[in-house]
């Protein structure tokens, strides 16, 4: 079985500062793909990165990075300088092979809000 | 153009109606998913789908039953809403070997049944 677990709810900060949101993941399988998903107000879902699990490399795009660690099982995100564009749920996501298909597994997701 | 587009975008029926959502995807892709997306922004898969097999979420009730004429389209019929039904919908899709892009959404259907 896997799980997705991204255990803050909600975050709240000023513009300009960084935010960093967490996710940890649960698999047994040892192929895997992580993925971050934005849904902003007006409610479609945007994909953000895909990483596999045997590419440990760190990605930074923009103000946008995230520190993927297998030792820990986490995948978490960064946002450097966050803006108020910046306020939405951030979702991640686990996919592993079930059969010819990779399912993602969402968490719950992180409601992100960025004060003016 | 867009890469997958649903319709309708909003859907407001009484209970015990039977309505269906359509989907479809210009991408090329093999796969196709339903999502259902509560009140709490949890996303729930429903179906997975490709021209060789339909993953079925054991949760989902037998009244939601995906339809696909061809690889390009996934279909949800809905019988006998029930309130609890009112969700987001989304549809998505992929290449079925691991998806390098990710999953592309839809912009989804809100169905509210009252």
């Amino acid at each position: 079985a896997q799980k997705v677990t991204q255990a803050q709810t909600e975050i709240s900060v000023v513009e300009k500062e960084d935010v960093t949101l967490d996710c940890v993941y649960e698999t047994r399988d040892t192929t895997y793909y992580l993925f971050w998903y934005k849904q902003p107000p007006s409610g479609e879902l945007v994909f953000l990165i895909r990483r596999n699990s045997f590419d440990e490399q760190n990605e930074i795009s923009g103000r946008y990075s995230w520190n993927f660690q297998k030792s820990t099982s986490s995948f978490n995100f960064t946002i450097t300088a966050s803006q108020v564009v910046d306020s939405a749920v951030y979702f991640c996501a686990l996919s592993i092979a079930s059969g010819g298909s990779y399912i993602p597994t969402f968490g719950r997701g992180t409601s992100l809000i960025v004060h003016p | 153009d867009t890469a997958v587009s649903q319709t309708p975008k909003y859907l407001v029926t009484q209970m015990g109606n039977d309505k269906s959502i359509k989907c479809e995807q210009n991408l090329g892709h093999d796969t196709m998913y339903w999502y259902k997306q509560d009140s709490k922004k949890f996303l729930k898969i429903m179906f997975s789908y490709n021209n060789k097999e339909l993953i079925i979420n054991e949760t989902v009730p037998n009244r939601f039953s995906p339809k696909s004429p061809d690889k390009a389209h996934l279909n949800l019929h809905i019988n006998s809403l029930e309130l609890g039904d009112s969700a987001v919908y989304f549809c998505a899709s992929s290449q079925t070997r691991p998806p390098a892009d990710g999953y592309t959404f839809g912009s989804g259907t809100r169905l509210t049944v009252v």
